[in-house]
């Protein structure tokens, strides 16, 4: 089966630029995530999809992130303006069912705000 | 809340050496374990894991024991590659929905 796929791969924009990032899951899988790590610090969970619905962003560090899962098939994570903080890369990661036995990674994406 | 610490990289080995990555956790509750990788270029990939109190997780040589006395999973392998160079993270499975919490993971160079 084909696996997580995310694209861009990297993505250099200047602050206060908007970049979208998108993440195709898994087919068939119905619990989509994001995770975010900032340079040198830990991978952190921002929001959990269940098929459409939002079941947990308690991660979102702020309303300049809107994530979107239209159909609860792929998943849009958008940052809108973006600042230099915002840089780090983005993992996105998907699962049958709960992620209780772990999940399938994407490859990532870079993201750079200069 | 629920916290994983994991030793700080870069760690250094020579091929065929023996490699062991301590990883610690606080946890309310009785989560999953894991550790992942990352190779040069590429995105996480699931290690091993372990589900409950004394289970050992086993992968490509790696191994890793769910102690909860100690509330440890070390990552051990006897005789380390140059191919095993990546960084290893430690993991948990925390809240209803298991949101994965990391450790800030461990930089691995094993050199020929």
């Amino acid at each position: 089966e084909a696996g997580v796929t995310q694209f861009p791969s990297h993505s250099v924009i200047e602050k206060g630029q908007t970049v979208t990032l998108r993440c195709d899951p898994i087919s068939g899988h119905d619990n989509l995530y994001w995770y975010r790590r900032v340079m040198g610090k830990e991978i952190k969970f921002l929001l959990h999809f269940v098929k459409e619905s939002k079941q947990d962003e308690s991660g979102m560090p702020n309303n300049r992130f809107l994530a979107e899962r239209t159909g609860g098939t792929y998943s849009t994570l958008k940052v809108q303006p973006a600042e230099l903080e915002d840089s780090g890369v983005y993992f996105c990661a998907s699962s049958r069912g709960a992620g209780f036995s772990g999940y399938t990674f994407g490859s990532g994406t870079r993201l750079t705000v200069v | 809340g629920d916290s994983v610490t994991q030793m700080e990289g870069p760690v250094t080995l020579s091929e065929e050496a023996f490699l062991t990555i301590n990883c610690t956790y606080t946890a309310t509750g009785y989560p999953s374990l894991f550790w992942y990788v990352q190779y040069p270029g590429e995105g996480l990939q699931l290690l091993l894991k372990a589900t409950k109190a004394d289970d050992k997780g086993s992968n490509k040589g790696f191994e890793a024991t769910y102690r909860k006395e100690t509330t440890s999973f070390h990552l051990e392998k006897g005789s380390v590659q140059v191919s095993d160079s990546a960084v290893y993270f430690c993991a948990l499975s925390g809240g209803s929905q298991g949101n994965l919490i990391f450790g800030k993971g461990t930089k691995l160079s094993v050199k020929p």
